[in-house]
């Protein structure tokens, strides 16, 4: 059963940048979609970013110039680093699998699909001014 | 920017049918996905392309999806079901998210 790990400090001060790191263990990194999410305490849940096995990615267009995301398969570990941090950035960190594709149904036109069948536990990450 | 809308809150007794909505532009057009969060867990897929279960859950709990709104469908509706849901869409490349609905099993 494939499981994921996030890991990282804890706590991160105003305008450095926030580093974690998700281990999996019980199944290959490879020819999947990897994602980051979080969840302010109390709030929704906020989609970072993806990354793919062969290093591509795509971010949420409101974070795109503070996210950065790579992939390590000989580890089996994706990561992400977000910078210039603010209070702001204070949530809960979830790293997730990602499931995607297309479909053609009969005469109809193409429909892309994407959704996160496997989950972290979640980290929590305090930005401290 | 694409918007999805859900209730802030759905209240529904034990036994009975709960619906929750989740409203886009042509969301029709694009496969929804539900998570079903309980206090203090991660998120669990309960639903993706539109009606489809994971394996492990429950058969209560169902989607569905045209024009304008998705909809989450959970048929005698249990005490654990008590959660946070979100419904989720794929569009432009981007992971888009509703505001979440609670659902309160009174």
């Amino acid at each position: 059963q494939v499981h994921l790990q996030e890991s990282g400090p804890g706590l991160v001060k105003a305008s450095e940048t926030l580093s974690l790191t998700c281990s999996l263990s019980g199944g290959s990194i490879s020819s999947f979609y990897w994602s980051w999410v979080r969840q302010p305490v109390g709030k929704g849940l906020e989609w970072i970013g993806r990354i793919y096995t062969t290093g591509s990615t795509n971010y949420n267009p409101s974070l795109k110039s503070r996210v950065t995301m790579s992939v390590d398969t000989s580890k089996n570990q994706f990561s992400l680093r977000l910078n210039s941090v603010t209070a702001a950035d204070t949530a809960v960190y979830y790293c997730a699998r990602g499931r995607t594709g297309t479909i053609t149904p009969a005469g109809a036109m193409a429909y892309s699909y994407y959704h996160m069948d496997v989950w972290g536990k979640g980290t929590t990450v305090t930005v401290s001014s | 920017s694409y918007e999805l809308t859900q209730p802030p809150s759905v209240s529904v007794s034990p036994g009975q049918t709960a619906s929750i909505t989740c409203s886009g532009d042509k969301l029709g057009d694009k496969y929804s996905s539900w998570y079903q969060q309980r206090p203090g867990q991660s998120p669990v897929l309960i639903i993706y392309q539109d009606n489809k279960r994971p394996s492990g859950i429950p058969e209560r709990f169902s989607g569905s999806n045209s024009g304008n709104t998705a909809t989450l469908t959970i048929s005698g509706t249990q005490a654990m079901d008590e959660a946070d849901y979100y419904c989720q869409a794929w569009d432009s490349s981007t992971v888009f998210f509703g505001g979440g609905t609670k659902l309160t099993v009174l």
